[in-house]
């Protein structure tokens, strides 16, 4: 079983629509990171969390601690948001820190 | 600001030869992350540097991998007699002083090892 579990693990939406990506863990954590991996490879970190929510443009970031739950939110989604959202938590522990990914979703938007 | 920067960004080695990766840290950045992603699975961790010292290593295969961070100069991620199961992608990532368990990390555009 994994430590971190995304759904769904694939997602086609039209243009404009509003998507929601889920991410489940089952660690205790220190923080999560939503990460954005686009065809060529590229990885770029969309937000680190440790509680609540936070905003960046059209994207949505929520957690909620106690349900081991977070999700990402897509507002008027657009053909350029087309990529691989990449959940990842941060444990840490006496001996070190633990980093653990979700598989990813992959996202098509169609014009 | 430059981004953090890994080079090569594809590298091809035969069966039994040496892979050297390197990854600059962004400027100020003091703690240095090496991920793995296998063609069509997801990143895994390998090893989690500060300047001159290794933090965690848990994610790194026992065998045939080393990594640094040196000093002066950038983060070396070594694979030794490389076999065609290193063929991945192998992202560096970047962080400043972590402090109190919250911290940021930037990631490299990646190196892409084939092993032939």
């Amino acid at each position: 079983k994994n430590e971190v579990e995304q759904s769904p693990q694939n997602l086609t939406a039209q243009e404009g629509e509003f998507i929601t990506i889920n991410c489940s863990y089952s660690v205790g954590i220190s923080a999560l990171h939503w990460l954005q991996q686009h065809p060529g490879g590229g990885i770029v970190s969309l937000f680190m969390l440790s509680s609540g929510k936070k905003k960046h443009g059209r994207l949505i970031a929520t957690i909620n601690i106690q349900e081991k739950h977070s999700s990402l939110h897509i507002t008027a989604s657009h053909p350029r948001d087309s990529a691989v959202y990449i959940c990842a938590v941060l444990v840490v522990g006496r001996t070190g820190n633990q980093f653990y990914f979700g598989t990813g979703t992959s996202l098509t938007v169609i014009p | 600001n430059a981004g953090v920067m890994q080079n090569p960004r594809h590298l091809v080695r035969r069966r039994g030869q040496e892979a050297r990766l390197r990854c600059s840290p962004m400027k100020g950045h003091s703690h240095v992350y090496w991920y793995r992603q296998l063609p069509e699975e997801g990143l895994k961790f390998m090893v989690y540097l500060q300047k001159e010292n290794i933090i965690d290593e848990s994610g790194m295969p026992k065998e045939r991998f080393s990594a640094e961070f040196p000093k002066e100069g950038p983060s070396i991620l070594r694979i030794q007699q490389v076999v065609r199961g290193d063929s991945a992608a192998y992202f560096c990532a970047s962080s400043p002083l972590w402090v109190a368990g919250v911290y940021e990390q930037y990631f490299g555009p990646g190196t892409r090892l084939t092993v032939t």
